[in-house]
């Protein structure tokens, strides 16, 4: 899991305000994924892509954006349309092939909004 | 959609004992069962995962049991260690759905030494 990277490490917003969360993959994965953590809590998908230029919604994507324009590269927008958005926001990747569906994932930013 | 059910959401045990962490999960097409530790502030981490055709599987100290009728499957962590002390997270998922990975509200593991 080495080959995530994520950035930056922590990060702060005034409300009303767009922030865009980065996730580099050297791992020649096909598929990303986006979650959120609250305290406490488990992982909640936001988003995910199979493939470049392709993405679908996961469970809780009102207020965010993504894009995959690279293999390597999935980053994650937070909206102001984001109601509550301080959390820790963790990016994985798998191979993506039937069998080799181990998600890696990286070392998480902790957004607050100030 | 998957919903998958972790209990206890805590657990303490002394250092040398055994521990289990229980999930249950609703959708019967699941095919693919991680368990992740997540240490304070760190990335989760893949510990060992089970696949349906296979009802049980060990790696050194830790084993995961799946039983497909009653949809459950379980963590048992044996000769527990301080180091084993974490969050534990299980997770399910469809490999013909994009692996799209749904996980339980997580175990905090407290090892008493």
């Amino acid at each position: 899991d080495g080959g995530i990277t994520q950035s930056p490490k922590y990060l702060f917003r005034k409300e009303g305000q767009n922030v865009t969360l980065s996730c580099e993959q050297n791992l020649n994965h096909d598929a990303m994924y986006w979650y959120r953590q609250d305290p406490g809590q488990g992982l909640r998908l936001i988003y995910y892509s199979q493939i470049v230029n392709d993405f679908q919604k996961g469970d809780i994507a009102e207020g965010y954006s993504v894009s995959r324009e690279k293999k390597e590269s999935f980053p994650l927008t937070v909206t102001s349309a984001q109601k509550n958005p301080t959390a820790f926001y963790l990016c994985a990747s798998s191979a993506g092939l039937a069998g080799a569906d181990t998600q890696y994932f990286g070392p998480g930013t902790r957004l607050t909004v100030l | 959609g998957e919903n998958v059910e972790q209990h206890p959401s805590t657990l303490s045990v002394q250092e040398g004992d055994s521990a289990v962490i229980k999930c249950t999960y609703s959708d019967s097409a699941s095919n693919y069962f991680p368990w992740y530790k997540q240490e304070l502030g760190k990335r989760p981490q893949l510990i060992i995962d089970i696949r349906s055709n296979v009802g049980e599987k060990k790696d050194q100290r830790i084993a995961v049991t799946l039983n497909k009728t009653a949809k459950h499957f379980s963590l048992h962590i044996t000769e527990t260690q301080p180091e084993d002390s974490a969050v534990y997270f299980c997770a399910a998922s469809k490999t013909t759905a994009g692996n799209k990975l749904t996980f339980g509200g997580g175990t905090r593991v407290l090892v008493k030494p």
